[in-house]
């Protein structure tokens, strides 16, 4: 696709429970990027992937977070139990290469999460 | 550790003039790249400009220029000949080479309005 592709756009659920939202990043981009960011706030660094694997998941908040990217494109972020502390949008971003600092990140226009 | 520092939460220009928008980092590697981006209403993140820890001459793009001072680890966003689309938040980020580990970091962001 033209851009970084994020669904749903907006997605409502309850306390508890299990919800996916996946990231298709620009076809080529070798680094994918996942980032929540509350109101008012930065984006905040969860996880990104160099291919299939996860090179840095320091910013996962803890156990209920977890991503994958099987084929080293589109990714899933998962959030098990959710908590009302997790609503935020949760931004994607993808880049050609994950060194080279020159490399600037293309986001998605992200996913906003409500936990009621 | 690298950190991202925007003191300005909030700004106001004229249209038509030029504003400054401050940012300072920190961080222990010799070799980093420093990123301005644009978040609208709408949400996206719209890269504005890049500046290279070893570029000796400040980044100019259009009417976005990066007022670089090393010595300092000041990066501010100089944008010139404001226009009332320029109005959004502008996000700061860091990215580091040498320590191996290749995600952004954000500041907190400054809402910029232009006023007509």
């Amino acid at each position: 696709g033209a851009g970084v592709s994020q669904t749903p756009s907006n997605k409502v659920t309850e306390k508890g429970k299990y919800v996916e939202l996946r990231c298709d990043p620009i076809s080529g981009h070798t680094a994918l990027y996942w980032y929540r960011q509350s109101l008012g706030q930065g984006p905040e660094f969860l996880i990104y992937f160099q291919g299939t694997g996860a090179a840095d998941d320091s910013g996962l908040p803890n156990d209920r977070f977890f991503a994958v990217r099987p084929e080293g494109s589109v990714s899933t972020l998962k959030i098990q139990r959710t908590e009302r502390g997790d609503s935020a949008v949760y931004l994607c971003a993808s880049s050609l290469m994950v060194s080279g600092l020159n490399t600037e990140a293309f986001f998605g226009q992200g996913t906003r999460l409500t936990v009621v | 550790a690298q950190k991202i520092t925007q003191t300005q939460p909030g700004m106001f220009v004229q249209e038509k003039e030029a504003v400054t928008l401050d940012c300072t980092y920190d961080t222990s590697d010799q070799s980093y790249g420093l990123f301005w981006y644009k978040q609208p209403s709408s949400g996206e993140m719209i890269f504005l400009i890049y500046q290279g820890s070893y570029d000796e001459q400040n980044a100019t793009e259009g009417r976005y220029s990066l007022n670089f001072q090393k010595a300092r680890k000041s990066a501010n966003l100089v944008i010139s000949a404001s226009q009332l689309g320029d109005s959004a938040m502008y996000f700061c980020a860091m990215r580091e080479g040498t320590s191996g580990t290749y995600k952004y970091i954000f500041g907190t962001g400054t809402r910029l309005k232009v006023l007509a």
